[in-house]
């Protein structure tokens, strides 16, 4: 089993639709979880950390489920500006620092 | 907002030579890493530095590889004799002090090309 494991897509959607990634890791001792976003040649930027609880950050909803290693980022009312590609990053605390292991990202497409 | 610097932002070198590439990571922050990016591929994970050493390294990170904290702002990652698949995108990036739930923020990035 890969460390983080995402479906690369592509995903095209049309505008204002709702859309779904997932995320599965293998280290069932990972201590924290984020979906970063990236453009086309640029860093990855947070989008928002994940929690146990669920946490929403207005159109966009991520959850985590330990037991079953899974972590998902929902997308409502899409917009043309979120097109860019989903990272599923994890952090496994090892050593005296955090090292960030990253999946290979989901492309979002959203059209007219 | 406070921000991760990185220079060059673009790179071209020979084969065999060294590169040294820079950053200053955001002032407050005490974790600093290098991961890299190559063309297509997904960001890897290269190595983390506290308290002015190595803290972690990945397999990627051999003795070509050396980081430094020269002084109290810049951290850089040189490459001692570059190969062409050295050849990425090498982003540098800091967090916090707290371990748990700390994200990490990136810089723009260096494109590093090989030739």
């Amino acid at each position: 089993r890969k460390e983080v494991e995402q479906d690369p897509g592509p995903f095209n959607v049309p505008e204002g639709a709702t859309v779904a990634f997932n995320c599965t890791y293998s280290n069932s001792a990972s201590q924290s979880f984020f979906w970063y976003r990236q453009d086309c040649r640029k860093e990855p930027k947070l989008l928002m950390s994940v929690y146990s609880s669920g946490n929403e950050d207005g159109r966009f909803t991520a959850q985590l489920n330990r037991a079953s290693q899974y972590i998902s980022l929902l997308i409502r009312d899409s917009k043309l500006s979120d097109s860019a590609t989903y990272l599923c990053v994890v952090n496994g605390v090892t050593g005296g620092g955090n090292k960030l292991t990253f999946g290979t990202g989901t492309q979002l497409k959203v059209e007219l | 907002e406070p921000e991760v610097t990185q220079t060059p932002s673009h790179q071209v070198t020979q084969m065999g030579q060294e590169v040294i590439l820079r950053c200053v990571p955001i002032s407050n922050h005490l974790y600093f890493y290098w991961y890299r990016q190559i063309l297509g591929q997904k960001v890897e994970f290269l190595v983390s530095f506290y308290n002015n050493e190595i803290s972690e390294k990945s397999e990627i990170f051999d003795d070509q590889f050396s980081v430094e904290r020269p002084d109290g702002s810049n951290f850089t990652l040189k490459i001692r004799s570059t190969k062409l698949e050295d050849s990425a995108m090498y982003f540098c990036a800091s967090s916090e002090p707290q371990v748990l739930n700390t994200e990490a923020f990136f810089g723009q990035g260096t494109r590093l090309t090989v030739v």
